[in-house]
């Protein structure tokens, strides 16, 4: 059991290139979620993912856009990477549709030039 | 909109004594409580969460409290270890059925 994954771990962009973050799990779980981390900072929902085929917007969506390509994999899409932008992305998964324990992948550590 | 407050933003403590992390929250409907540990480099874990029919939860030398009335909750680590050394965030559920709200996380230093 791997529970969540991402790909890459860390990534290095200049301002205007576009890349893919990677989320799978093999935790059966329902809901997905991205998350972004600032250095001292908490965590802030970029977009969610309540059951497979849907997806809406979190706290801070702009620039960039998700796919929940099906059950197991959620995925983050940045078009025109900014510097603003440079954070730990956090995937996460939980099981039910109520409230339930997140778990979270190992993060990805993004920097953009 | 929905928020949750938490204090200190800092807290440094001897080892073996208590910790207490607070939490406000601003949504009368929020019914589900975590608290996230997260350690240097790493990745948030839960450590214990409460929902709102119960105002007392303990494992271990962890418990977390819960004041409806208050809009309030807290964490309580007895008997602090090295290894409670951490960012501990708090959580409350949101409008959503989906989503948390985070607040912004408490550093815990134990001192030896």
């Amino acid at each position: 059991n791997a529970g969540v994954t991402q790909t890459p771990k860390f990534q290095v962009l200049k301002t205007g290139q576009s890349m893919t973050l990677q989320c799978a799990q093999d935790m059966n779980h329902n809901s997905m979620y991205w998350y972004r981390q600032d250095p001292g900072m908490g965590l802030r929902l970029i977009y969610y993912s309540a059951s497979e085929g849907t997806t809406d917007k979190g706290e801070v969506p702009n620039g960039y856009n998700v796919s929940r390509l099906n059950k197991r994999e959620f995925s983050l899409r940045l078009e025109s990477a900014a510097p603003s932008q440079t954070s730990v992305y956090f995937c996460a998964g939980t099981s039910s549709s109520s409230y339930n324990e997140q778990f979270f992948g190992p993060g990805t550590r993004l920097t953009v030039l | 909109g929905e928020n949750v407050e938490q204090h200190p933003s800092t807290l440094s403590v001897q080892e073996g004594d208590s910790a207490v992390i607070k939490c406000t929250y601003s949504d009368s409907a929020s019914n589900y409580f975590p608290w996230y540990k997260q350690e240097l480099g790493k990745r948030p874990q839960l450590i214990i969460d409460i929902r709102s029919n119960v105002g007392e939860k303990k494992d271990q030398r962890i418990a977390v409290t819960l004041n409806k009335t208050a809009k309030h909750f807290s964490l309580h680590i007895t008997e602090t270890q090295p290894e409670d050394s951490a960012v501990y965030f708090c959580a409350a559920s949101g409008v959503s059925n989906y989503q948390l709200i985070w607040g912004a996380g408490t550093k815990l230093i134990i001192k030896p």
